[in-house]
């Protein structure tokens, strides 16, 4: 089965702009979560979607969104981008089952300039 | 407020050694807890998990242990290799039917010397 795959891996972008990170979860699972990580917060939860749906949400402000589509493939999107929004940001998708860990992408490096 | 803790940012182990990671948490509401392992610039790798129901579980040189009474869970990794050398993340969730979070610990930096 082919992993978790998250586009692009880097990007550069400047203050004010808005970004779209893309994830295509590992076949078959229907629920994508999305964290950021950076050096001095680690790693945080932004939000989870299941069969389109938003379920849970984490602590960031609106200018982080998220949305899913029908193949469970998954973007985020950060409008009016900030300096402190340069971090990795992750993608991982869970199995049907209840007790199932998640799996992580390799993660697409964000700097704001 | 850190719901989960890793109190040591880096391990230094000689190989062949044991190496033992802590974690602690404080929400009362978490039954599953993992760990990863994560190197630069990738995605965390899942190690092992271990639910609420047990205090133990194994997997290869890896064991996890969980103390729920003190709110404590450990990582041993016998024997360490230097190919464990890296960030080592555990994480919580409380399942529940609106879905699954991870919260994470800040990680901790294992160094295996060969």
């Amino acid at each position: 089965k082919a992993g978790v795959t998250q586009t692009p891996r880097y990007l550069i972008k400047t203050r004010g702009q808005q970004v779209t990170l893309s994830c295509s979860p590992i076949s078959g699972h229907r629920s994508v979560s999305w964290y950021q990580q950076t050096p001095g917060q680690g790693l945080q939860f932004l939000f989870e979607y299941f069969s389109e749906t938003q379920r849970n949400k984490g602590n960031f402000p609106g200018r982080f969104s998220g949305r899913q589509f029908s193949n469970s493939r998954s973007e985020m999107n950060v409008s009016t981008l900030e300096l402190g929004d340069s971090a990795l940001y992750l993608c991982a998708s869970l199995g049907q089952g209840v007790y199932n860990e998640q799996f992580f992408g390799p993660g697409t490096r964000l700097t704001v300039l | 407020d850190q719901q989960v803790k890793q109190n040591s940012p880096s391990l230094s182990v000689q190989e062949g050694r044991i190496s033992i990671l802590n974690c602690d948490y404080t929400n009362s509401m978490f039954d599953y807890f993992l760990w990863y392992k994560k190197y630069p610039a990738e995605g965390p790798t899942f190690l092992i998990s271990i639910s609420s129901i047990k205090d133990k579980n194994e997997d290869g040189r890896f064991t996890v242990f969980l103390n729920k009474s003190a709110k404590h869970l450990s990582l041993h990794i016998v024997p360490s290799q230097p190919g464990d050398s890296a960030v080592y993340f555990c994480a919580a969730s409380a399942i529940n039917n609106a879905g699954n979070m991870l919260t994470f610990g800040g990680g901790t930096r294992l160094m295996v010397k060969p």
